[in-house]
């Protein structure tokens, strides 16, 4: 049972543009989602998270939002650089706990 | 602040052995949790420790085992080694604040079953 949900494997956008990338997840006791960035045979950097009670955080280029009626949160990227080039998984937790539960990863290229 | 340490970064074990990894997290923070990650499986949540208590399991075989000590360093160890062990492992180290939540990883430790 896959509770947390990456569609698209891959996705490429032009340098300067926004990237959007969607994750979805069965669980409504999921607290917590947080996204990261990864290289191969790296572990996985933090970039940002948003905790169930809000829709919306910001960070730099990067902004999540989560609409939990539909289950849903998106990553953007404005504007998109070449070096934003990776993989990037969303995760979910619940309170009180620190077990994180992964999507399959987007593959983001990001063109010059 | 030093980030998230894991040794060794590489590692590679005949079947049937064992392996021991570790894992400090950042300074502070008391929870580690371990993940495994391989090709086709993904990232996979391993265990999760908060000051020397496992909380949670994941769907691992009992020979996947860890622990965490007083300092919050964690190891986990893995017995009987099989090729599909090979994997990169993971740790993270999390804290929880103001309703916002960091999680950091290591670079992960590359174990190599042959």
């Amino acid at each position: 049972d896959q509770q947390v949900k990456q569609n698209s494997p891959s996705l490429s956008v032009q340098e300067g543009r926004i990237s959007i990338l969607n994750c979805d997840y069965t669980n409504s006791m999921f607290d917590y989602f947080l996204w990261y960035k990864k290289y191969p045979a790296e572990g996985p950097t933090f970039l940002i998270s948003i905790s169930s009670i809000k829709d919306k955080n910001e960070d730099g280029r990067f902004t999540v939002f989560l609409n939990k009626s539909a289950k849903h949160l998106s990553l953007h990227i404005v504007p998109s650089q070449p070096g934003d080039s990776a993989v990037y998984f969303c995760a979910a937790s619940r309170s009180g706990t620190y077990k994180y539960i992964f999507g399959t990863g987007t593959r983001l290229k990001v063109l010059a | 602040k030093a980030g998230v340490t894991q040794t060794p970064r590489y590692l590679i074990k005949t079947r049937g052995q064992q392996v021991t990894l570790s894992c400090s997290p950042i300074s502070g923070h008391r929870s580690v949790s371990w993940y495994q990650q391989t090709p086709g499986q993904g990232l996979q949540f391993l265990f999760e420790y908060f000051s020397e208590t496992q909380r949670n399991k994941g769907n691992f075989p009992g020979r996947f085992s860890g622990r965490q000590f007083s300092n919050s360093r964690s190891e986990m160890n893995v017995s009987t080694l099989e090729l599909g062990d090979s994997a990169l492992y993971l740790c993270a180290s999390s804290l929880v604040w103001d309703s916002q939540i960091e999680a950091f990883f290591g670079q992960g430790t590359r174990l190599t079953v042959v």
